[in-house]
């Protein structure tokens, strides 16, 4: 099965850390999506990419986050000085942008960050 | 409204049919999905309904779409117990297409 992977499954840090999390899309899928998820909200969207390109970005997305998908294939995304408010499930999803824009989103498993 | 709204809660007896509803915000929506996320883990796509569309049905599972309410639902029928997760309705909006627009989700509970 060559689904969405996402890596690390959990992360604990402390308070002020950096951390970065990497996203495997699905091979032939051409966008990549970040969202965030606290407990007992729906996913939120944080940016995505097409291709390489960074096509939109949340509010969400302070100036502590940062995403990349340098080659259009993998995805990173870097929280810079964590906070506790940073504790979360993200999700990376990915889609095939073809004819139209009605592909859905697969999503991977999520990493889950806890800021202590 | 701006959110995407679920009831949160849902019990049924295990046999029975589970209608799980959704009010979403975009008349111009082009496209309405269901997905189910259980403990832990990410969000599996159930299935999805084109605006032209009032009906769809694939195997147990049956959405229904009323645009001029902007309503969906979905129905699973013989509901049994691996079905206990959690359902999120999701819309792509025509104003901000690329991106979906999740609700809180609502937990469904299945007895035996």
């Amino acid at each position: 099965d060559t689904g969405v992977s996402q890596d690390p499954r959990h992360k604990i840090t402390k308070r002020g850390q950096n951390v970065t999390f990497r996203c495997d899309p699905i091979s032939e899928h051409n966008r990549l999506y970040w969202y965030r998820q606290t407990l007992g909200q729906g996913p939120e969207f944080l940016t995505y990419f097409q291709n390489e390109a960074q096509l939109e970005k949340s509010r969400l997305l302070s100036d502590r986050f940062s995403a990349e998908r340098p080659k259009g294939s993998f995805s990173t995304l870097e929280i810079q000085r964590t906070e506790q408010g940073d504790s979360a499930m993200y999700l990376c999803a990915s889609s095939s942008y073809g004819q139209g824009d009605n592909s859905p989103l697969h999503f991977g498993n999520g990493t889950r960050l806890t800021v202590t | 409204g701006e959110d995407v709204e679920q009831s949160l809660f849902l019990s049924v007896r295990e046999g029975d049919s589970s209608v799980i509803n959704c009010t979403y915000t975009d008349s111009s929506s082009t496209y309405l999905y269901w997905y189910k996320q259980e403990p832990g883990a990410g969000l599996q796509l159930l299935t999805y309904i084109f605006s032209n569309m009032d009906m769809k049905q694939d195997q147990r599972l049956t959405v229904l779409l009323n645009k001029k309410d902007k309503h969906l639902s979905l129905r699973i029928a013989d509901t049994q117990t691996g079905d206990s997760a959690i359902y999120f309705c999701a819309e792509r909006r025509g104003s901000t297409l690329g991106r979906l627009y999740f609700g809180r989700g609502t937990q469904l509970t299945v007895w035996p």
